[in-house]
């Protein structure tokens, strides 16, 4: 079975523009989340999409915004860029549940906002 | 709502023992372990549940204890490819978020 896929893998954006990142779940895969990896906060929760609709939410302002087609795949999108968004953005798929399942990670989108 | 993790950091020669802690002030659903290398994404190690189901790998032990929304990680005889960060995650008893613990690296030496 393919993994998770990621694309684009690196990405570089001046403050202000907006980015979207794409995010194919494990065939099978129905939930996909999103997360924000950076060495001063680690790794934190942005949503969950399950069967087109956001399940969960995090903490996040809402220039954070995604949404999930009917084949699983994911996007996400980041509106009027800071400097403060550049991290890894993880995405993640399971089978039913990131409570109760495996969460299976993809290689990440590394962005840089300069 | 991000859970404690500890130690933040451990050293072990191989063959040795380590426990890897993460406590929440939240009632939990589940927690999960993962662990991340460096430049790679997080790898699935166990998932404990309220009531006391667990899946994961065979060779990794932890424990849930629902009173104290405490989980512990046992890494037993432990090999170089343990080394890397561990993180917990958790998801509420009311559900609706996820959160990763601060994480705990571990580096295995020779």
């Amino acid at each position: 079975k393919a993994g998770v896929t990621q694309t684009p893998r690196y990405l570089i954006k001046t403050r202000g523009q907006q980015v979207t990142l794409s995010c194919s779940p494990i065939s099978g895969h129905r939930s996909v989340s999103w997360y924000q990896q950076t060495p001063g906060q680690g790794l934190q929760f942005l949503f969950e999409y399950f069967s087109e609709t956001q399940r969960n939410k995090g903490n996040f302002p809402g220039r954070f915004s995604g949404r999930q087609f009917s084949n699983s795949r994911s996007e996400m999108n980041v509106s009027t860029l800071e400097l403060g968004d550049s991290a890894l953005y993880l995405c993640a798929s399971s089978l039913d549940s990131i409570g109760t399942d495996t969460q299976y990670f993809g290689p990440g989108t590394r962005l840089t906002v300069l | 709502q991000q859970p404690v993790q500890s130690p933040q950091a451990v050293i072990l020669r191989e063959g040795e023992d380590a426990v890897i802690n993460c406590s929440s002030s939240k009632a939990l659903y589940s927690v999960h372990w993962y662990r991340q290398k460096h430049g790679e994404a997080p790898v699935f190690l166990m998932i404990l549940l309220k009531g006391g189901e667990q899946k994961g790998h065979e060779k990794i032990s932890a424990s849930f204890n629902e009173k104290k929304q405490q989980s512990s990680l046992y890494l037993t005889a432990s090999q170089l490819s343990y080394s890397g960060t561990y993180f917990c995650g958790t998801e509420m008893d009311t559900g609706n978020q996820f959160y990763f613990g601060t994480g705990t690296s571990l580096t295995v030496i020779p």
